[in-house]
């Protein structure tokens, strides 16, 4: 059974701070890993795509991916009340494969 | 993201009801894709199909039953569904090319409440 973990929150923090998602996964041959915003009665909506160790950077967001302790992060710089929302974490296994693995979210608040 | 589109947005209906769910995308991807969404859990892939074929059915009870008559529409076909059915549902693309890199694009969801 491959499992995606992340801490379902709230997380909280004050606007301007950083904010640190974090997901662990289960399948050791996961090889495409992609961090979604979803926010209240919407759809999910493709925040970063990462597929190979280290950090990779898209404005004020910044995925960390380490294989090997099987763990992905995604750091909010400059947190906006904007970014408010549940934060979900899903992992691929294979190339070609279909199957997108998600995790329960993470609902983050950044207060003003 | 009106890539993929999903209708209608809100659907009521009874237990003994039939009723379809329609998906479109104007993304050009060959890969449609079928989740439900309920409180408290993580997203669940119902159904996939790739090139019009269905590649993967998630044991998903038989009262949901997908079609899909070109690689640009999607439809979910439900009858006698039950209360628990109640989630919503959520349709998405990718174009899968063997790699890594193909990412799935959402819908904007139908919210569907079985009474």
């Amino acid at each position: 059974q491959k499992e995606v973990e992340q801490n379902s929150g709230p997380l909280s923090v004050p606007e301007g701070a950083i904010a640190s998602l974090n997901c662990t996964y289960s399948d050791r041959g996961s090889q495409s890993f992609f961090w979604y915003r979803q926010y209240s009665g919407k759809s999910p909506e493709l925040i970063m795509s990462i597929y190979s160790n280290g950090d990779k950077e898209d404005g004020r967001f910044t995925a960390q991916l380490n294989k090997a302790s099987q763990y992905v992060s995604l750091l909010i710089r400059d947190s906006q009340p904007s970014d408010s929302a549940t934060y979900l974490c899903a992992v691929k296994s294979g190339a070609g494969s279909y199957q997108l693995t998600f995790g329960k979210g993470t609902k983050l608040s950044v207060i003003p | 993201e009106t890539g993929v589109t999903q209708t209608p947005r809100h659907l009521v209906m009874g237990m003994t009801n039939k009723k379809s769910l329609k998906c479109e995308q104007h993304l050009g991807h060959n890969a449609m894709y079928w989740y439900k969404q309920s409180a408290k859990k993580p997203l669940e892939l119902m159904f996939v199909y790739n090139f019009k074929e269905q590649t993967e059915n998630n044991s998903v009870p038989s009262r949901f039953s997908p079609e899909c008559p070109n690689s640009s529409h999607l439809f979910l076909h439900l009858h006698t569904l039950q209360p628990e059915d109640s989630a919503l549902y959520l349709c998405a693309s990718s174009q899968v090319s063997g790699g890594f890199e193909d990412t799935q694009y959402f819908g904007p969801g139908t919210r569907l409440t079985v009474l």
